[in-house]
């Protein structure tokens, strides 16, 4: 069975300040990994996934994630976070009936 | 295509009152999940279904039930609802078929209130 762990469960920065968050999974075969994005009082939507290809992945809004095998680590970047980022965000591995991490709370401070 | 949508948006029930939380998405995925979120805690499976007439427990299945007859809904019932049900509840869907599927569309909630 896949697990998801997600290291951190909140974080705070100020608008400019990089962002990365940790995510580690387990699964032995070969996998697809995601990042959902939550806005306050909305629904989950999809940041940006990894099937295949080229390690480092570009999603929505400038941010990138890069799938590092030989860590089981799927982290996600963003060089400079905007108050508009804050929000929770999901990790989660699949194949088949995806399992999520619990989720980090980012607050981005104006 | 309208992806997923549910109904009702928000509802407060009584404990030990019945009700059915609806759910249909116009994407013909194969994969249909139920979700509750309580503040802080994350999300928990409550049921999924890989295809009509097959639906699994998740994490959180006691108090619920599901049903899923055709491709497009998958109904969650709650009987006899407890304080302890009080809740978000998200209703997604995805296609499963290999390497690169499984992207799952949320609905946008439904907001139980059980008092």
């Amino acid at each position: 069975a896949q697990s998801v762990s997600q290291h951190n469960h909140h974080v705070i920065l100020s608008e400019a300040a990089s962002l990365e968050l940790g995510c580690n999974y387990s699964y032995g075969g070969t996998v697809n990994l995601f990042w959902y994005v939550q806005y306050p009082g909305q629904h989950l939507q999809l940041l940006l996934k990894y099937f295949s290809g080229d390690p480092l992945v570009k999603g929505i809004k400038g941010f990138e994630a890069e799938f590092i095998k030989s860590k089981f680590s799927f982290n996600l970047r963003k060089p400079s976070v905007q108050w508009s980022d804050t929000a929770e965000y999901f990790c989660a591995v699949s194949p088949g009936k995806s399992t999520f991490g619990d989720g980090t709370t980012l607050t981005v401070k104006p | 295509n309208a992806g997923v949508t549910q109904t009702p948006k928000f509802r407060i029930l009584k404990i030990g009152q019945s009700m059915t939380l609806q759910c249909t998405q116009d994407m013909n995925h194969n994969y249909m999940y139920w979700y509750r979120q309580d503040p802080g805690m994350g999300l928990k499976l409550i049921y999924y279904s890989v295809g009509a007439g097959i639906t699994d427990k998740g994490e959180v299945p006691n108090g619920y039930n599901v049903s899923r007859s055709t491709t497009e809904d998958f109904p969650l019932r709650l009987e006899l609802a407890a304080p302890s049900q009080t809740s978000v509840y998200f209703c997604a869907s995805s296609y499963s078929g290999g390497q690169g599927t499984d992207t799952q569309y949320f609905g946008p909630g439904t907001r139980l209130t059980v008092l």
